[in-house]
């Protein structure tokens, strides 16, 4: 069956602090990627996405993902975390030929100042 | 522009009884979708509408169903509410089909209880 793995749930930074958020799927075919973020009290919103070409993507707020294929993983990053990155992180997975999308766990962030 | 709206914000239902959930999409979107979001977990696909016609349907019981208007608002409906119901009810809006790149709008979602 198709899954998403987001291998941490709860995460625990100090701003400036370095940030890499796992996220593994299991889908042999064409894949599109995303990475949806929902502070509190707001609804989910997209950071970045990835369809092809460049492996690495750029999203807004600074953040960045990388799209292994041999490792089937999409590792949200940020070389610098703000108290404002608080939130909760979500990594989706749209097979090829689906039209839903296939969410992990999430990942809690909280960023102290 | 506004975005995904839905309706209501928050409701409490009692075991068996029935829901009806409401969206309003971005203007132009043709593509409705439904996830539900239980606490602690990722949001799960329930069901995806396109111009009026299911064209996708989730793990989910006969219990749930869906529609899509000809102005393409949306309700979900469950019916025979179980404690398991409650989760965040979040519909999402796309531009096509789902079948492209397009990435989903999402809505703040319903929080339905069921006690």
């Amino acid at each position: 069956a198709q899954s998403v793995s987001q291998h941490n749930h709860h995460v625990i930074l100090s701003e400036a602090a370095s940030l890499e958020l796992g996220c593994n799927y299991s889908y042999g075919g064409t894949v599109n990627l995303f990475w949806y973020v929902q502070y509190p009290g707001q609804h989910l919103q997209l950071l970045l996405k990835y369809f092809s070409g460049d492996p690495l993507v750029k999203g807004i707020k600074g953040f960045e993902a990388e799209f292994i294929k041999s490792k089937f993983s999409f590792n949200l990053r940020k070389p610098s975390v703000q108290w404002s990155d608080t939130a909760e992180y979500f990594c989706a997975v749209k097979p090829g030929g689906y039209n839903k999308l296939i969410f992990g766990a999430g990942t809690r962030l909280a960023v102290h100042p | 522009d506004a975005g995904v709206t839905q309706s209501p914000t928050h409701l409490i239902k009692t075991r068996g009884q029935h829901v009806t959930l409401r969206c309003s999409p971005i203007s132009g979107h043709k593509s409705v979708s439904w996830y539900q979001q239980v606490l602690g977990q990722g949001p799960q696909f329930i069901f995806q509408y396109y111009e009026k016609e299911e064209r996708g349907r989730g793990n989910f019981p006969d219990r749930f169903s869906a529609r899509q208007f000809p102005n393409y608002s949306s309700e979900l409906n469950v019916n025979a509410l179980l404690l398991g119901d409650s989760a965040l009810y979040l519909c999402a809006s796309s531009p096509a089909e789902g079948y492209d790149n397009s990435p989903l709008h999402f809505g703040n979602g319903t929080r339905l209880t069921v006690t």
